[in-house]
């Protein structure tokens, strides 16, 4: 079975433009999760997604928005760049809540703001 | 979820088994212990999980003390490709509300692993 896929795996923007970041789960998986990767804050809970539902939020500016598509494939967007969004991207998928929870992540999209 | 203490680093022979510790006092009955590890600049990779008995996966061994106030991942014979951070975390399967789909990483124990 493939595991979690996620495009771009590399990114440069610059300040002030937004960006699109893709994730497919592993099939068969339902709920998709964000995670924001940086040096000084580790790993960061985003938010997650269900049946095309945002079920949590983690405490990120409304700059950061995600979707899930009735495929189960999600995409988190990110308006109005700063230098601090520059990190890793995760993405992390699983069956669902009550089912057995292990996440299984994805290799990331690393994005770096000029 | 409970939170969780790992030691920051540790190393390893090459070869021999590498006991990574992880503190977990508050841990409630319903929560599992999950183990992760990341290689650098590459998603987290599950490893193994339990609730209270000891587990064994192709990859490691989970030991989970009576009390379960803390555990062991066990790497029986590591290698140099086990370098990595490894990640401790307590959730309960069922979980939900604010805790839907999130793990909540610490900073990890890195292992280094030495010819």
């Amino acid at each position: 079975k493939a595991g979690v896929t996620q495009t771009p795996r590399y990114l440069i923007k610059t300040r002030g433009q937004q960006v699109t970041l893709s994730c497919s789960p592993i099939s068969g998986h339902r709920s998709v999760s964000w995670y924001q990767q940086t040096p000084g804050q580790g790993l960061q809970f985003l938010f997650e997604y269900f049946s095309e539902t945002q079920r949590n939020k983690g405490n990120f500016p409304g700059r950061f928005s995600g979707r899930q598509f009735s495929n189960s494939r999600s995409e988190m967007n990110v308006s109005t760049l700063e230098l601090g969004d520059s990190a890793l991207y995760l993405c992390a998928s699983s069956l669902e809540v009550g089912m057995g929870e292990t996440q299984y992540f994805g290799p990331g999209t690393r994005l770096l703001v000029l | 979820d409970a939170k969780t203490t790992q030691p920051t680093s540790m190393d390893c022979a090459e070869g021999r088994a590498a006991n990574l510790p992880c503190n977990h006092s508050t841990i409630s009955g319903n929560e599992y212990v999950y183990w992760y590890r990341q290689i650098h600049s590459q998603g987290p990779q599950y490893i193994i999980h339990g609730l209270k008995n000891n587990e064994t996966n192709e990859m490691a061994s989970l030991i989970i003390t009576e009390d379960r106030k803390s555990s062991t991942l066990i790497l029986p014979h590591a290698t140099l490709r086990d370098t990595a951070v490894y990640y401790c975390i307590v959730r309960s399967p069922n979980a939900g509300g604010t805790s839907y789909g999130k793990l909540t990483f610490g900073q990890g124990t890195i292992l280094t692993v030495h010819p």
